[in-house]
């Protein structure tokens, strides 16, 4: 079964320090998403990614947070400058061009901002 | 933005018992879909409805897409331990976004 890949698993940085985390997502699909989840909330959008560039983004994505997909097969979410109202879960996700809906997140990284 | 209401928020049930839980929003949506959340892992799909008064089955599970379009069951039956987890709704917005609701966390008492 093809799964979506993040790594690290847990990062704990400090107050304003940058962190980047990594996603690979399934080889085939061509939209990428960042969601993140705050302990024992729900999980909020953050941003969309097709074709080398954000379809769509939310509020939460202001200028402290960018996307990029340096390669063919990573994606990332940096972070530049983190709060402590950062410290969520992170999942990045994918979807087939033309496919439904039902988007396959990655197990996610927890990042701890102190 | 759309919000999703979801409910119960949480469950304790014994094994064997069927589960229930729903969601609604004040706004319509074209694609709902229902996740299941292990601890420490992202939302794995369980069940994706596109038309209005859709009812679908996956194994034990059944969801359907209200008439309205503002609201979406699932319902577990026969619940097994491996049942527990944290239940998530959640409504495609545009093209791309999914709005999530606040989950329901199934306990189940063996």
């Amino acid at each position: 079964e093809p799964e979506v890949t993040q790594t690290p698993s847990h990062q704990v940085t400090q107050m304003g320090q940058e962190v980047i985390l990594r996603c690979v997502p399934i080889s085939n699909h061509l939209y990428f998403y960042w969601y993140r989840q705050i302990l024992g909330q729900k999980v909020e959008f953050l941003v969309s990614f097709y074709n080398n560039e954000i379809s769509e983004k939310s509020e939460i994505f202001d200028d402290q947070f960018s996307v990029e997909r340096p390669d063919g097969s990573n994606f990332t979410l940096k972070i530049r400058s983190t709060k402590l109202e950062d410290s969520a879960m992170y999942f990045c996700a994918s979807r087939l061009q033309g496919g439904h809906y039902g988007y396959t997140f990655g197990s996610g990284t927890r990042l701890t901002v102190v | 933005g759309q919000q999703l209401n979801q409910s119960p928020q949480s469950m304790f049930i014994q094994e064997g018992e069927d589960v229930s839980m729903n969601c609604t929003s004040s706004s319509i949506f074209n694609t709902w879909l229902w996740y299941k959340q292990d601890p420490g892992e992202g939302p794995v799909l369980l069940i994706a409805l596109y038309k209005a008064g859709e009812l679908t089955s996956n194994g034990r599970l059944t969801a359907q897409f209200g008439i309205t379009r503002k609201d979406s069951f699932l319902n577990i039956s026969a619940s097994i331990p491996s049942d527990v987890g944290i239940y998530f709704c959640a409504g495609l917005e545009g093209a791309q976004k999914l709005v999530f609701g606040q989950g329901t966390r199934l306990t189940i008492n063996p």
